[in-house]
């Protein structure tokens, strides 16, 4: 499968823990990378690699690599992180870069 | 400070042939990482369009291939992108980035800004 699905929309309370999920069967063998995207803005990187966070990145955000699928989770959600956040890999080839369709998260 | 910045038209007919280019500041395009196109369409789906490294060695999404062609110009630390026989499909923001590999598994570490391409009659 060349895919990489998301749940199109996820919801937290403010200051609560959300976990944002990304499936295909291209994870497997690769990790996937995390970026945030707020309305005007190019996309963010989060997360990569094993847990990897480039500097900058709060560490309320956090990459699982292990259990399935493979998850973003923001914990202590707030009212800033409220966004459009897109998962991506490889596909099952190894030779193309994949994205998923984007989860939009709203902080109540 | 790596910094991306993208120049091109924001508007084609059909048919046309789309030249983006990517001034690269900060960083050199021949020190080790990929340099590539994503483009995102107006229902927010991002799209890899292709990378290339150092050496000319080019990877592109299967469905453009025939129309992409992702070239770099290392004596102005730039890297360009053209796509021919645009159609209302390609209508989209296309930005160019860096690609950085860990573990084997990609990641995109900086973005250009985005510029918005329209393709309409």
């Amino acid at each position: 499968s060349s895919e990489l699905t998301q749940d199109p929309t996820v919801s937290v309370a403010l200051g609560q823990t959300v976990r944002i999920t990304c499936r295909g069967d291209s994870l497997r063998g690769y990790y996937a990378s995390w970026y945030q995207q707020k309305p005007g803005q190019a996309p963010i990187l989060l997360i990569y690699g094993k847990n990897n966070r480039p500097s900058g990145i709060p560490d309320r955000f956090s990459g699982s690599t292990t259990g399935d699928p493979p998850s973003l989770t923001i914990t202590g959600a707030q009212a800033e992180d409220e966004a459009d956040y897109y998962c991506s890999s490889r596909d099952s080839s190894g030779n193309h870069l994949i994205f998923g369709g984007g989860t939009k998260l709203t902080v109540l | 400070q790596v910094q991306l910045q993208e120049s091109g038209p924001g508007l084609l007919k059909p048919s046309e042939t789309l030249v983006l280019t990517c001034s690269v500041s900060g960083y050199p395009v021949t020190s080790g990482y990929y340099w590539g196109w994503i483009r995102q369409s107006p229902d927010k789906r991002l799209e890899w369009i292709g990378h290339i490294y150092e050496n000319g060695n080019t990877y592109y999404e299967p469905s453009l291939k025939n129309r992409v062609t992702i070239s770099m110009d290392t004596s102005k630390n730039q890297f360009s992108l053209k796509v021919t026989s645009v159609t209302a499909a390609d209508t989209a923001v296309y930005y160019c980035a860096r690609v950085g590999f860990r573990y084997s598994s990609p990641f995109v570490d900086y973005w250009g800004q985005g510029t918005s391409l329209t393709v309409s009659s």
